[in-house]
């Protein structure tokens, strides 16, 4: 079995300082750990993954996660946030076979 | 233009009735899933189909059914014994059964209201 933990149900950032959105996960497989996001009343778009390759993951828009398997975390990191990063963001785990668990989210909030 | 498509972007249910969700999936994809999205829970597994003629429960089954009679759809029916239907619901897809790399791609939503 698998679950995933999101740290923060909430995070507010300025436009221009770092963003960090906190994953914990656990599993009784070597796991795969995706990250998603969703803006308001659309569906998820993936934007990296981490499938046992390198553990420092770049993905699309500037987002990078690092998997630390020591600490159980996949912690999701962007210098520098824009405006149109605030969205709900989705850290998700596979375990041993096809289906995924979801974390609850976290709602990143970029103010000007 | 590949993808997958959900219909409709919004749908009303009365009391007691069944409904169906409707998603097709142009990617060639094997595998499809539907989710329950409710606020603060992130998404909820109902069922999911790894090749068509065959489905599996996920989670949260109760109240729900589905059929995989072509590998391109996977139709949702949220029935009357579903209490509490009121939810964003997401369909999404993957290209292998098992193994690989299951990257899940997802579908624009429908969201259920009841009246």
């Amino acid at each position: 079995a698998q679950s995933v933990t999101q740290l923060d149900s909430h995070v507010s950032v300025s436009e221009g300082t770092p963003v960090l959105l906190r994953c914990n996960y656990s599993s009784s497989y070597s796991p795969s750990l995706f990250w998603y996001v969703q803006h308001p009343n659309k569906g998820l778009q993936l934007l990296l993954k981490y499938t046992s390759a390198a553990t420092l993951v770049k993905g699309i828009n500037g987002f990078e996660a690092e998997f630390k398997k020591s600490e159980t975390s996949f912690h999701l990191t962007k210098p520098s946030a824009h405006m149109s990063d605030a969205a709900e963001y989705f850290c998700v785990v596979r375990g041993g076979y096809s289906t995924l668990t979801f974390g609850k989210g976290t709602m990143l909030l970029v103010s000007p | 233009d590949g993808g997958i498509t959900q219909s409709p972007k919004y749908l009303f249910r009365k009391e007691g009735q069944n409904v169906t969700l409707s998603c097709e999936q142009n990617l060639n994809h094997d595998a499809m899933y539907w989710y329950r999205q409710d606020p603060g829970q992130g998404l909820r597994l109902i069922y999911y189909s790894q090749i068509v003629n065959d489905f599996q429960k996920g989670d949260i089954a109760e109240g729900y059914s589905v059929s995989r009679e072509k590998k391109e759809s996977f139709p949702l029916t949220v029935t009357s014994a579903q209490k509490n239907p009121t939810a964003f619901y997401l369909c999404a897809s993957s290209m292998s059964r098992t193994g690989g790399e299951e990257t899940q791609y997802f579908g624009p939503g429908t969201r259920l209201l009841v009246l």
